[in-house]
């Protein structure tokens, strides 16, 4: 089993669209959380990091849940920019671990 | 402030040079780490330091060396290319792993590794 573990997608939906991101992470003991985003062929960027209260910025809403050890990434009104791929990334230790992405495209 | 530069952007090795990737960041952060990414599995950490004179193995440290003799640099040595290696990697920093929870990692462009 993977450490970190993202929806396979592709995920192909219209501008305005709501979509939802689901991550699984295998170790308990992880530290912290975020969502980084990386365009085509560009360095990862930080989207923003998940508290365990979740927390919004804009149109993006993050969850945290470490009971069942499971992080989610909403984006509301989706806009063309946000085509790009989404990554869920896990601090174990010091060490950042990434799921291998989710590529969302928003079509006109 | 350049951020994290790497260099060369692209390079094509055969079977069993060798060669560094060089890293660079000017923001005076002490933990720099390098990764891999390959289609369809996401970044790989390969090494990580913690600060200068400190290195520790990733998740898939065979055939890469690292050191950092300096807070500024952390080269990557790939020590007998093989074709397995061919990926894009990528040099990343951050002020310090005891506040990663908090700071953001920031990441080179990248290289464009080939293995022929």
């Amino acid at each position: 089993r993977k450490e970190v573990e993202q929806d396979p997608g592709p995920f192909n939906v219209p501008e305005g669209a709501t979509v939802a991101f689901n991550c699984t992470y295998s170790n308990s003991a992880s530290q912290s959380f975020f969502w980084y985003r990386q365009d085509c062929r560009k360095e990862p960027k930080l989207l923003m990091s998940v508290y365990s209260s979740g927390n919004e910025d804009g149109r993006f809403t993050a969850q945290l849940n470490r009971a069942s050890q499971y992080i989610s990434l909403l984006i509301r009104d989706s806009k063309l920019s946000d085509s790009a791929t989404y990554l869920c990334v896990v601090n174990q230790g010091g060490k950042l671990i990434f799921g291998q992405g989710t590529e969302l495209s928003v079509k006109p | 402030n350049a951020g994290v530069t790497q260099t060369p952007k692209f390079q094509v090795l055969k079977t069993g040079q060798s060669m560094t990737l060089q890293c660079a960041q000017d923001m005076n952060h002490e933990y720099m780490s390098w990764y891999r990414q390959d289609p369809g599995m996401g970044l790989r950490l390969i090494h990580y330091s913690v600060g200068a004179g400190i290195t520790d193995q990733g998740e898939v440290p065979n055939g890469y060396n690292v050191s950092r003799s300096t807070t500024e640099d952390f080269p990557l040595r790939l020590l007998s290319a093989a074709p397995s290696q061919t990926s894009v990697y990528f040099c990343a920093s951050s002020y310090s792993t005891l506040t990663l929870n908090r700071n953001e990692q920031f990441f080179g462009p990248g290289t464009r590794l080939t293995v022929l």
